[in-house]
């Protein structure tokens, strides 16, 4: 199995900051990387598949890059909404698997 | 608008059995692969079992290999995930979700529903 390690395990940030998720798969996944929110007691949302690709209805300041081994996420001006834990998954092998999580929290 | 009711959920003692539904609403089922992912409580995701949108091909985590069943009926735009020979380390919330088409990953996912198994 494809294991996939995310840094930092959590963040503290403030409204207006630009904060970057960094997601390490144990094998190259080409672009196969995709990126969840949740929010406490809610389900996960995607926000980006293929690596930087934004899923409809996602705000432009998530943004994510990265191919082969060395992905990442990028919020470019933190929103109160956007506190939450966010997940990276790989789609390019079976088993899927998961990050073990980045929770952000307000500064 | 896409949408997902996942029901089932409850207390079920080691051993137990129980059957989840996932009842999905405004986009055209057969044509979707589904799945169910589990979140053990504090934890992270886990991938637990997908089907393709004719239900002719399933997929399972070792995990719960040869215990759970995935299934669907097209006909009532509805998932199911038989799970037999409960452990307690299935205790978690489980998710169904709509796998986006062509790739290994979902895009739409239900609220959720908690499975306690204890004695």
């Amino acid at each position: 199995d494809i294991q996939m390690t995310q840094s930092p395990s959590s963040l503290s940030a403030s409204v207006g900051d630009r904060v970057i998720i960094t997601c390490r798969p144990s094998q190259s996944i080409n672009i196969h990387l995709n990126w969840y929110q949740q929010k406490p007691g809610k389900a996960p949302k995607l926000l980006i598949f293929g690596a930087s690709n934004l899923q409809n209805g996602v705000p432009s300041r998530f943004s994510g890059s990265g191919s082969g081994t060395d992905f990442t996420l990028a919020i470019s001006s933190l929103q109160p909404e956007d506190f939450a834990t966010y997940y990276c998954q790989q789609s390019y092998s079976s088993p899927r698997t998961f990050g073990q999580g980045t929770k952000l929290e307000i500064k | 608008e896409v949408q997902l009711l996942d029901s089932g959920g409850g207390l079920v003692q080691p051993g137990g059995s129980l059957r989840l539904s996932c009842a999905a609403s405004g986009f055209t089922f057969r044509t979707y692969a589904m799945t169910w992912v589990r979140q053990a409580p504090g934890k992270g995701l886990e991938w637990v079992s997908t089907i393709t949108g004719s239900g002719g091909s399933t997929y399972y985590a070792d995990s719960v290999k040869g215990r759970f069943t995935i299934s669907r009926d097209n006909s009532n735009n509805t998932l199911y995930l038989q799970m037999n020979t409960l452990r307690a380390e299935d205790t978690a919330v489980y998710y169904c979700a709509r796998d986006r088409s062509g790739g290994a990953l979902s895009d739409h996912w239900g609220q959720g529903t908690l499975v306690t198994v204890s004695p």
